[in-house]
C-alpha cells in the first residue's frame, strides 16, 4: 500500500477522442509524476508538476497535458487519442522536488483506445 | 539521455532456485531502484541503492557504481515472486530511467 490512489481503473475510448485520468498523492507530497508504461515496456516520464506548475517533461507531445490541485490530486489529459495512446499509466508522488528516493506509485490505469 | 539495459529479458525458474538479474547504465547516478511489478500493474519499490549492498529477506541487491551496474539477488524463489523486475535510475534529474524489465516466472 503506496498511499497512491488513481481512478479509473480501466478505461476503453476511441481514437480521437479526449481522456482524463485522475491520482491523489499521499497527504503533503507536493510532487507528482505521471508516467506511460506500454505493453512489454518500462515507464516512460511524460511530466511532473511541483506546487501546481510542470517542472519538467519527457517526449510527449503537448495533447498531452496535466494539472495538480492545492489537495494534492492531479490529472493527466490526453487529447485526440491515438491508438498508440494504449497503455499502463501510473502517477507517482514524492515530497519535494527532485526526490525519486521516496517517489511511490499509484496502481496506475489501464487506458485502451480503439 | 542515460541508457538502461537489464538481463535477461526472460526468466523461468523452479520454486526454491536462485536468480540474479542484472541492470547497467550508461552514464553515472545518484538513484538507482528496484522495483517489482505485480500482474495487476502495481510498482512496489524493493531497494533504494545507488551505492553498496543491501539485504531483505530472501531478495539482496548490489550496485558498483564506478563500474554502471546492479544486482539483484533472489533466493530460494517462490511463486509469488512472479513479475516484472524494474531497475531504474535518476541521472541527477527529477524523473526515473527504466530499463525494460526482467520478466520472472516461478514454477511451483
Amino acid at each position: 500500500e503506496t498511499g497512491v490512489t488513481q481512478s479509473p481503473t480501466h478505461l476503453i475510448k476511441t481514437r480521437g477522442q479526449q481522456v482524463t485520468l485522475r491520482c491523489s498523492s499521499q497527504s503533503g507530497h507536493n510532487t507528482v509524476s505521471w508516467y506511460q508504461q506500454a505493453l512489454g515496456q518500462g515507464p516512460q516520464f511524460i511530466f511532473q508538476y511541483y506546487r501546481e506548475e510542470e517542472n519538467g517533461r519527457g517526449n510527449f507531445p503537448p495533447r498531452f497535458s496535466g494539472l495538480q490541485f492545492p489537495n494534492y490530486s492531479s490529472e493527466l489529459n490526453v487529447n485526440a487519442l491515438e491508438l498508440d495512446d494504449s497503455a499502463l499509466y501510473l502517477c507517482a508522488s514524492t515530497l519535494g522536488v527532485g526526490r525519486t528516493d521516496t517517489q511511490y506509485f499509484g496502481p496506475g490505469t489501464r487506458l485502451t483506445v480503439l | 539521455g542515460i541508457q538502461v539495459e537489464q538481463s535477461p529479458p526472460d526468466l523461468i525458474l523452479q520454486e526454491g532456485a536462485n536468480s540474479t538479474l542484472r541492470c547497467n547504465f550508461s552514464d553515472s547516478v545518484n538513484n538507482l531502484q528496484w522495483f517489482h511489478q505485480n500482474p495487476w500493474g502495481q510498482l512496489i519499490n524493493l531497494f533504494y541503492i545507488p551505492s553498496g549492498t543491501k539485504q531483505n529477506g530472501r531478495l539482496s541487491a548490489t550496485t558498483v557504481a564506478t563500474e554502471r551496474y546492479s544486482l539483484l539477488y533472489i533466493s530460494s524463489s517462490q511463486t509469488t515472486d512472479s513479475g516484472v523486475y524494474f531497475c531504474a535510475v535518476t541521472n541527477y534529474g527529477q524523473n526515473f530511467v527504466f530499463g525494460p524489465g526482467t520478466r520472472l516466472s516461478v514454477l511451483p
